[in-house]
């Protein structure tokens, strides 16, 4: 069974670009979840998605959002950037239903830099 | 809210030694608790969880934690290290959301070095 896909892995921007990241989660899982990984703030939730809707947010600015496909596919998208967001950009799946699919599986992350 | 600590983000043992990583939990309601290792340049893979039943979990690579109530804490450990588990380690509760779904949070991290 193929695992959680994202791409890019690498990209470099400068501020004030935009960006757009995708998803691709383990076949079967419905739920999607996006988590911002750096030094300083560690590993923070972005957002969450099943079934198309954005179900959770995290503490983030609306600069940052994100979408779901009817495949489960995800995207999430930063505008305006800024020198601060240069992290490593984690997506996750897991079933979901009931408590246990707190079991997330994880891609292996998009890496952006912001010059 | 949920929250996990993680003491000592960097630890060092010796190739064969005892691992032993600390998590402290704060929950409201019963956790679900998991571990999950980091390499260079990758995501995060899971370790090992409790979501109910037998308080001592086994994982993968030979990992283990125990879950003790009384002490909040979920600390994980291996009885000989190899110098492939030279990675960085995450603790983390599982917490049911609003909207309904569940999010991670996570400890700040143990760096784990293995050394000759």
């Amino acid at each position: 069974k193929a695992g959680v896909t994202q791409t890019p892995r690498y990209l470099i921007k400068t501020r004030g670009q935009q960006v757009t990241l995708s998803c691709s989660p383990i076949s079967g899982h419905r739920s999607v979840s996006w988590y911002q990984q750096t030094p300083g703030q560690g590993l923070q939730f972005l957002f969450e998605y099943f079934s198309e809707t954005q179900r959770n947010k995290g503490n983030f600015p609306g600069r940052f959002s994100g979408r779901q496909f009817s495949n489960s596919r995800s995207e999430m998208n930063v505008s305006t950037l800024e020198l601060g967001d240069s992290a490593l950009y984690l997506c996750a799946s897991t079933r979901a239903g009931d408590r246990s699919a707190g079991e997330l599986f994880f891609g292996e992350g998009s890496r952006l830099t912001v010059l | 809210a949920q929250s996990v600590t993680q003491l000592g983000s960097h630890v060092s043992v010796s190739e064969g030694a005892l691992v032993l990583l600390r998590c402290n939990y704060s929950s409201s309601v019963p956790p679900y608790l998991f571990w999950y290792v980091q390499y260079p340049n990758q995501g995060l893979q899971l370790l090992l969880k409790y979501t109910t039943g037998a308080t001592l979990v086994k994982g993968i690579n030979g990992f283990e934690a125990e879950f003790k109530k009384s002490e909040t804490s979920f600390h994980l450990t291996k009885p000989s290290a190899h110098m492939s588990d030279a990675a960085e380690y995450f603790c983390a509760v599982s917490e049911v959301l609003t909207g309904g779904g569940n999010k991670l949070t996570f400890g700040t991290g143990t760096q784990l070095k293995v050394e000759l």
